[in-house]
């Protein structure tokens, strides 16, 4: 059974400065990695996707990088803004079997960026 | 276009009743998915739909939580004899193509349910 997780679970910075958010998951067998953000009382917001032939995406001051044999992903947040406050969920989705591209969660990381 | 949607945005409920959650997604969208998230914790994987076909109702916690989306398009979560451990935010997602390939999911803004 595929697991994630993520570390740490709660992130408090000053504005400005560049973070690192870890994900791990147990079965190397995914088709891709997921990174969203969810604010307070909202749904998800992808942020970005990684198919399992990539090593790496970028968005703006997003990086995520994908190393499938060990089972870990990073995200990093440059020059952090507090707007960047929110939950950061990391989800996989698993090759194989009957999962119908259903996504595992981990428990994500509250991230507060403070002026 | 219109993202995916979901109606009520909030719902209490005194425990025993049953409710009824709605999910709208985004049209062709084929594949749909809904999760529960418990506060504080990562959604977790209830069931899936392929069209009108649900193909995998895995994460269905009890027989007292049924979907449905018998025209392919919209889907309703039903939940009976509600209980207070069914307090959570359900979401729904849906994609273009049929489970298999690996496309990005859209999600809904959820729904609160509160159980009291």
């Amino acid at each position: 059974k595929q697991e994630v997780t993520q570390i740490p679970a709660a992130l408090s910075v000053p504005e400005g400065e560049n973070l690192v958010l870890n994900c791990s998951f147990t079965d190397s067998a995914i088709y891709n990695l997921q990174w969203f953000r969810q604010d307070p009382g909202k749904g998800l917001t992808s942020l970005l996707l990684i198919q399992s032939s990539q090593r790496e995406q970028t968005s703006g001051r997003l990086n995520a990088s994908l190393d499938k044999s060990s089972g870990r992903s990073t995200l990093y947040i440059a020059a952090s803004q507090p707007g960047d406050s929110a939950t950061y969920l990391c989800a996989v989705r698993s090759a194989g079997g009957t999962s119908y591209g259903k996504l595992t969660f981990g428990q994500g990381t509250i991230l507060t960026v403070h002026p | 276009g219109a993202g995916v949607s979901q109606s009520p945005r909030y719902k209490v409920a005194k425990r025993g009743q049953d409710v009824a959650l709605r999910c709208d997604p985004i049209s062709g969208h084929v594949s749909l998915f809904w999760y529960q998230q418990a506060l504080g914790q990562g959604p977790e994987f209830l069931t899936y739909f392929q069209n009108e076909a649900q193909l995998d109702k895995s994460g269905l916690p009890s027989d007292r939580f049924f979907a449905e989306r018998p025209e392919g398009s919209v889907s309703t979560l039903k939940i009976q004899r509600t209980q207070q451990e069914d307090s959570a935010v359900y979401l729904c997602a849906s994609s273009v193509p049929p489970g298999g390939i690996p496309y990005e999911q859209y999600f809904g803004p959820g729904t609160r349910l509160t159980v009291t």
